[in-house]
């Protein structure tokens, strides 16, 4: 119930193909949607995040789309650049009374030249 | 610029060894938190805090405690090390929201520490 399943685990991109990031979840009580990019030798920071009242969100060229009824979003990078290869981590919270997300597993993402 | 500084990048201790991860924020941050990231398994929370002298437990926080003295500073302890606590840990931090709700607030991460537990 309260995981949320991250795939795949790795990726490679050629340079401006589109990466396309999937997480699942089975707790309807999550309201809130983060991506978190992680670079080497550096902490996760926030990159976008959705709420479900919209379908997607689109940042740049970064989009989330928000599938309500599957229980599924994903992270669409288009024109994917070598300097988007990192770490990216989905996440899930409820914004009333709890504390804390809960992360996916990650997805290394390697974009080539 | 926010900031989360970790004392130490890369920390190698032997079992039975008391070990202290520190960290600051100097963002006037009410929440901060700890994670440990492992390949495979992603961001777990061990324990956080959400004001001086408070602490709750995470998901998974056997084996260690924590201490938050001063607001700006959160420390994790591995009380008596063992080999399976050897992973990447990370500190982060959150303005919380003036209408107290909890689960949106942005997450400001540290860069991490390795820790080897040997």
């Amino acid at each position: 119930q309260q995981q949320v399943k991250q795939s795949p685990q790795s990726l490679i991109v050629q340079k401006g193909g589109i990466s396309i990031i999937n997480c699942a979840y089975e707790n309807t009580a999550f309201d809130y949607f983060p991506w978190y990019q992680q670079f080497p030798g550096k902490g996760p920071a926030l990159l976008i995040a959705i709420r479900p009242d919209v379908s997607e969100k689109k940042e740049g060229r970064f989009t989330i789309s928000f599938n309500k009824s599957a229980k599924q979003f994903s992270l669409h990078i288009m024109d994917s650049q070598p300097g988007d290869s990192a770490t990216y981590f989905c996440a899930a919270s409820i914004t009333s009374g709890t504390y804390k997300y809960i992360f996916g597993t990650g997805t290394r993402l390697k974009v080539l030249a | 610029d926010v900031k989360v500084t970790q004392s130490s990048r890369y920390l190698v201790k032997r079992t039975g060894e008391k070990v202290f991860l520190e960290c600051v924020q100097d963002m006037d941050h009410e929440n901060m938190f700890w994670y440990r990231q492992d390949p495979g398994l992603g961001l777990r929370l061990i324990y956080f805090s959400y004001d001086v002298k408070m602490k709750e437990k995470g998901d998974i926080p056997e084996g260690y405690s924590v201490s938050r003295e001063k607001k700006e500073r959160f420390s994790l302890i591995l009380e008596s090390a063992s080999t399976n606590q050897t992973s990447m840990y990370l500190c982060a931090s959150s303005q919380r929201d003036r209408g107290l709700i909890w689960g949106n607030e942005k997450l400001f991460f540290g860069s991490g520490t390795q820790l080897s537990v040997l």
